[in-house]
Formats: structure tokens, sequence, C-alpha cells
């Protein structure tokens, strides 16, 4: 079975680009999630789909962030226009709906984001 | 207060020696526990679940206590493969998962 994949690995963007990211869960996995690691500091939720609904976006920084999961299979990130704070590792991660109380989440290897 | 609380490290061990790293969380309204492990620019992977008074699963055992919100990870007998950071992950639900900053293990022959 393939895991969580994203696309890039790695983007390397100036100050004012767009950049979008994305991610292909886990087949048949309804939950999609998104996180971000900034340098020095831990892993932190920025939102979550069931199928191609935003459950909770409660994570999003602002505005220039934009998430979607058309179809409810793979999703996209969009950061527009790109600021240096938002130079990270983006994770992407999916669970099955039957085991939403374990919520056991699968991550895919991450896109390093570098805005200069 | 940070909601999810570990050992800075890193902890340098040599091999076959026993570690813990401990980890505390700020709500004590958290249902699930876990223990991810991340290696070097890879994607973090669950080690373990600690869902009520802990687990064992080969050199590596996870312990929660509730009254204190507490858990730890124990690794006996080390291996140069353990080394890695480990990732305190807890779960309320109706939330996402909340990570601690985790902890760098490095394991030496």
């Amino acid at each position: 079975e393939a895991g969580v994949t994203q696309f890039p690995s790695h983007s390397v963007i100036e100050k004012g680009q767009t950049v979008t990211l994305r991610c292909d869960p886990i087949s048949g996995h309804d939950n999609l999630y998104w996180y971000r690691r900034v340098m020095g500091k831990e892993i932190k939720f920025l939102l979550h789909f069931v199928k191609e609904s935003k459950q909770d976006e409660s994570g999003m920084p602002n505005n220039r962030f934009l998430a979607e999961r058309t179809g409810g299979t793979y999703s996209t990130l969009k950061v527009q226009p790109a600021e240096l704070e938002d130079s990270g590792v983006y994770f992407c991660a999916s669970s099955h709906p039957g085991r939403a109380y374990k919520n056991i989440q699968y991550f895919g290897a991450g896109t390093r984001l570098s805005v200069l | 207060r940070k909601e999810v609380e570990q050992d800075p490290g890193p902890f340098n061990v040599p091999e076959g020696a026993t570690v813990a790293f401990n980890c505390t969380y700020s709500n004590s309204a958290s249902q699930s526990f876990f223990w991810y492990r991340q290696d070097c620019r890879k994607e973090p992977k669950l080690l373990m679940s600690v869902y009520s008074s802990g687990n064992e699963d080969g050199r590596f055992t996870a312990q929660l206590n509730r009254a204190s919100q507490y858990i730890s990870l124990l690794i006996r007998d080390s291996k140069l493969s353990d080394s890695a950071t480990y990732l305190c992950v807890v779960y309320q639900a109706g939330t996402a998962l909340i990570f601690g900053k985790g902890t760098t293990l490095s394991v030496s022959s």
C-alpha cells in the first residue's frame, strides 16, 4: 500500500511569490491533515479535511494560505504571497475514518519550503 | 505553558544502554497519547500508542500517568538504529494532534 506522498519535496521561492504544495493521502483515508514545522518549533496543526470538507481550519496562520481538496482525494495548500516566516516543513497526514478515536495518522515526508 | 513538553535532549548513549524520555501535557481532557519517531528529513512514524496504563512492544515500553499528566518512553538495549528524534504526541477529541518539540537520541558504538 502506498503511503502519504507529498510534492515537491523541496521548494525555494522568493518573498512575494506563490507556491502550491500537494498531498496525496493513503487511498481510502477520508481524513487529511496539514501540519507545519517552523525551524526550532514543534509541529503544529494547520487544518483538517474530511473528504472534501474543511472540518477544522483553526490552525491556518492567515488568509495567505488556501487549502483545497477537490473530490475528496488529493489536497493542495497554496501560499500567496509567500513571506519569509512561511519557511518551514509542511507535513500532510491522513487517517482512516474508522480509527477516528484512536486517530492513527500516517504522515508524508513533508515539503521543505524556503522563502528567500 | 506549552501544551506538550518534552525533555530537551539530546541524549547520547552507548549501544546496549537503557534510556528514558519524559513528556508532560497540560490538557487533562486529552484522550490519546502517542510516541512518534522521526528520522532526519523523514516523515514522523508512529512508534507506539499509549491508551491506559501503558504498554510494551519489544524493547520499548510506554507509560501513562493520567493523574500527573505524564507520559514516558523507555528504550532498553539501545541499538544504533534507534538514533532518531522521538516526538510525544497528544490527541483530544475534536482537535488535531498536538506535538512536543521532540527529543533527539543518538546511540553510539
